[in-house]
């Protein structure tokens, strides 16, 4: 089975900036990781999910909601089967697990990591 | 943006119970909707992609139908580690979008 293990969450300062990683592993054949769209998406406490932004098979296109546009960069290692997500100017509001997920429909999640943005 | 609308936000139910979940987007989205399970603390788990195909190990229980704007989740009998939050989202066009939940309790 695939894993996605989600890293770098934490408490940071409102302004401060936090990178978060994801690491892929349990593919098979036919099954690898730059053949997929990644994505990350979050959930504030208490609250729905939100979807922030994915990133093409090969890292040529992004695409993020508009809250975070301009703040966070989405990247990815496919050497490394890895995801990552820089995160700048961090608000109160990014408070949220934030989970990697496989695909635009969400096949696989890992188990997210925190980020608290407080003073 | 595709507004997706669930409902009910939540509903009480009964083992062995059958239970309906609607979602309705904002506008036409084919049948780019997927649907996830969520329970306390834990990540979501994919249920449904394309409205209606089920995911690799995901109990024939559950189904999923629709294409345009509304599409429902079924849970055929419920059983009690199905009590969970449920959620729509649809693929169709950026930004990708959720519904807001549905909670399914005893």
């Amino acid at each position: 089975d695939v894993q996605l293990v989600e890293s770098g969450g934490g408490l940071v300062q409102p302004g401060g900036s936090l990178r978060l990683s994801c690491a892929a592993s349990g593919f098979t054949f036919g099954f690898t990781f730059s053949s997929h769209y990644m994505s990350w998406v979050r959930q504030a406490p208490g609250k729905g999910l939100e979807w922030v932004a994915n990133i093409n098979q090969d890292g040529s296109e992004e695409f993020y909601v508009d809250s975070v546009k301009g703040r966070f960069i989405i990247s990815r290692d496919n050497a490394k089967n890895s995801l990552y997500l820089q995160m700048n100017s961090l608000r109160v509001e990014d408070t949220a697990a934030y989970y990697c997920v496989i695909d635009v429909s969400g096949r696989n999640w890992g188990q997210g990591t925190l980020v608290a943005v407080s003073s | 943006d595709t507004q997706m609308t669930q409902s009910p936000p939540s509903l009480s139910a009964s083992v062995g119970d059958r239970v309906t979940i609607t979602c309705r987007a904002s506008q036409g989205i084919s049948n780019y909707l997927a649907w996830f399970q969520q329970k306390p603390g834990k990540a979501p788990k994919s249920l449904i992609y394309g409205a209606s195909s089920l995911q690799s190990g995901v109990p024939s229980k559950f189904s999923g139908s629709g294409s345009g704007t509304d599409f429902t989740l079924t849970i055929s009998s419920l059983q009690p580690e199905d009590f969970a939050t449920y959620y729509c989202q649809q693929y169709n066009s950026y930004p990708l979008t959720f519904g807001g939940g549905t909670m399914v309790e005893i």
